[in-house]
């Protein structure tokens, strides 16, 4: 089965600086790649996805990931964080019609 | 406008007690899924139904079952709660896009 798995349990950052997410899934084929971001008390909501062409996707609040298939990685990366980018951050592969997430990363950024 | 809706928000239920928690969705989505996720942990799905086909997750205890009377509607019931049922329920749907939207979650607390 497929299995996903995140190179930070936690990041800690300024405001400002850059941010890598790492994010690695367990074999390849076809497959669709997402990133969530849950928000502190908030419910999980889609940053991106990738299922097809261009490797480099852009989502929202400034995010953006890049699929390199020949590394089975799916990296979250953002030029410039934010205090509100504190939250806790998904990757999750999309297996049949079966979510595989990632154990998460939480961000803290400092202001 | 919410999509995905998930009642109740908090429940408290008391050990051994039956519970269920209610997902509703107006987004006509074929797939509907439950998942629960405990604190500072990924989400992990318990089961999921492609129209009224129910697959169920090889480990979820069979203290846990799930009814779908209609698109709309999808329920989680747990027959005889434990403290380590203790978590939050999320409810998600996908349709043709591919992406899941989730509900905001129901936060079972057993006491």
């Amino acid at each position: 089965a497929q299995s996903v798995s995140q190179h930070n349990h936690h990041v800690i950052l300024s405001e400002a600086a850059s941010l890598e997410l790492g994010c690695n899934y367990s074999y390849g084929g076809t497959v669709n790649l997402f990133w969530y971001v849950q928000y502190p008390g908030q419910h999980l909501q889609l940053l991106l996805k990738y299922f097809s062409g261009d490797p480099l996707v852009k989502g929202i609040k400034g995010f953006e990931a890049e699929f390199i298939k020949s590394k089975f990685s799916f990296n979250l990366r953002k030029p410039s964080v934010q205090w509100s980018d504190t939250a806790e951050y998904f990757c999750a592969v999309e297996e049949g019609q079966n979510f595989v997430f990632g154990p998460g990363t939480r961000l803290s950024v400092l202001p | 406008d919410a999509m995905v809706i998930q009642n109740p928000r908090y429940q408290v239920t008391q050990f051994g007690k039956p519970v269920t928690l209610s997902c509703s969705q107006t987004l006509n989505h074929n797939v509907m899924y439950w998942y629960q996720q405990k604190s500072s942990q990924a989400p992990k799905l318990l089961f999921h139904y492609y129209d009224k086909d129910f697959n169920n997750e090889a480990d979820t205890p069979d203290n846990f079952q799930s009814r779908r009377p209609n698109t709309s509607f999808c329920f989680l019931d747990i027959r005889s709660p434990g403290l380590g049922d203790a978590a939050m329920y999320l409810c998600a749907t996908s349709g043709w896009t591919g992406s899941a939207f989730f509900g905001q979650g129901t936060r079972l607390t057993v006491v």
